[in-house]
């Protein structure tokens, strides 16, 4: 079965530290992985997206890497700031149709002053 | 540019009544859909649509219905409200093609007496 697991559930870290949050995927065939941040009552808004050709992207703060022979990706988030605060989302998608992106659950991080 | 907007921002509907959930788009995306978003689970697709007069389910399409008669618009109707069907609607739109970022819009908050 499809799935994508995001690991931790949450993370309480103090502002200025760094934090890497974990994605792993079982989805086949892979098109590419996308990480999300979603504030709270807020839509998600896209960070990285990632085919199997990436290792890493970077998008200001946010690093993303990707390891597609054991299907993991992680996003490091450096020099964290109090509106980090967020929900963060492992997307991946599948090869085929629109329909084929499956989402895991997402890890809330609270960033403390 | 306004991006992805969704009317209404929040709804309670009582068990058996019906409505639409309003979603537009002024970026000329071909693709757009909705999903659902519930505690402790990742966003799952409800209904999708790769263009104007073509619309296809998704993973949890039962009791809802959408159709695309622009390419601008996409509303979502619950046929008979239900208690299961209280939720986060987030509507997203992209471009056609794999590596295209999706767009979300604000959200509607759904509640089912």
């Amino acid at each position: 079965k499809n799935q994508v697991e995001q690991s931790p559930q949450s993370l309480i870290i103090l502002e200025g530290k760094n934090c890497t949050l974990q994605c792993n995927y079982t989805v086949s065939p892979f098109s590419n992985l996308r990480w999300y941040k979603q504030d709270t009552g807020r839509g998600p808004v896209s960070l990285t997206i990632m085919t199997f050709s990436e290792n890493t992207k970077s998008n200001g703060r946010y690093t993303a890497t990707l390891d597609a022979d054991t299907k993991q990706s992680s996003l490091h988030i450096t020099a964290s700031q109090l509106s980090d605060s967020a929900s963060y989302i492992c997307v991946v998608r599948g090869g085929g149709s629109q329909g084929n992106l499956i989402f895991g659950k997402g890890t809330k991080l609270s960033v403390k002053p | 540019n306004a991006g992805v907007t969704q009317t209404p921002k929040f709804q309670v509907l009582k068990t058996g009544q019906s409505m639409t959930l309003q979603c537009a788009q002024d970026m000329n995306h071909e693709y757009m859909s909705w999903y659902r978003q519930d505690p402790g689970m990742g966003l799952r697709l409800i209904h999708y649509s790769v263009g104007a007069g073509i619309t296809d389910q998704g993973e949890v399409p039962n009791g809802y219905n959408v159709s695309r008669s622009t390419t601008e618009d996409f509303p979502l109707r619950l046929l008979s409200a239900a208690p299961s069907q209280t939720s986060v609607y987030f509507c997203a739109s992209s471009l056609a093609g794999g590596l295209n970022t999706q767009y979300f819009g604000p959200g509607t908050r759904l509640t089912v007496l």
